[in-house]
């Protein structure tokens, strides 16, 4: 199985200034159609989790433009140029590329 | 608009078994694959399980293969998830998914169902 490595597990940041996130795979999430089926979820407490960034990069319709995904091949990342205070909560990657699909352990984003 | 409801969750001990449905509706049920994920109290993601749209494809996490089966009826816009030989580290809410377009999950959930494991 592949397994997804988050780092940080934890974020604290000041509210405006950004926040990275990074995540790595045990093997390379390209798939042999040549996607890599890499997306970003955000998870608010006591809620689903809700679909940010699909396929590396590709903004999700309503997702604010301050969020961002880049990576390739391995190790992919997930950027908020300038946290705001309804960013908080769980970021999950997630590889959809080979069975059984997997998550990341998830990395909490909190205002400092 | 999507709903996707999940129910059958509940207490059970270990060993016995547990069924939890999953009803949809606002979309075209039978050309989507449909997942099964759940969330342990205070812990990540697992993804469990997937069935193809029509239902011949199924795959498992290694952690409930050959314990749970992911079933789907078309003309009931419904996904079930059997679950037997149920373990303390199976209590977790059940979220019943639909598979995104571009790969991947994300865009529609249920609200779960819970399981909890205990004797």
């Amino acid at each position: 199985d592949i397994v997804m490595t988050q780092t940080p597990l934890s974020s604290p940041v000041t509210l405006g200034q950004p926040a990275s996130i990074s995540c790595r795979s045990s093997q390379s999430l390209v798939h042999s159609n040549g996607n890599t089926y890499l997306t970003w979820l955000q998870q608010r407490p006591g809620q689903p989790p809700r679909l940010l960034i699909y396929k590396i990069s590709n903004r999700f319709s309503g997702v604010p433009d301050r969020f961002s995904g880049s990576g390739a091949g391995t190790d992919f990342t997930l950027k908020i140029s300038r946290v705001e205070a309804e960013d908080v909560g769980v970021y999950y990657c997630m590889q959809a590329t080979h069975f059984p699909w997997t998550f990341g352990q998830g990395t909490k984003v909190e205002i400092k | 608009q999507v709903q996707l409801v999940e129910s059958g969750g509940g207490v059970v001990q270990p060993g016995r078994s547990l069924r939890l449905s999953c009803t949809a509706s606002g979309f075209s049920f039978s050309s989507h694959g449909m997942h099964w994920v759940r969330q342990s109290p205070g812990k990540g993601l697992e993804w469990v399980a997937v069935i193809s749209n029509d239902g011949t494809g199924k795959y498992y996490a290694d952690s409930v293969k050959g314990r749970f089966t992911i079933s789907r009826d078309n003309s009931k816009n419904t996904m079930d998830l059997q679950m037997t030989s149920l373990r303390a580290e199976d209590t977790a809410l059940y979220y019943c998914a639909k598979e995104f377009d571009y790969g991947g999950l994300g865009v529609y959930w249920g609200q779960g169902t819970p399981v909890t494991v205990s004797s």
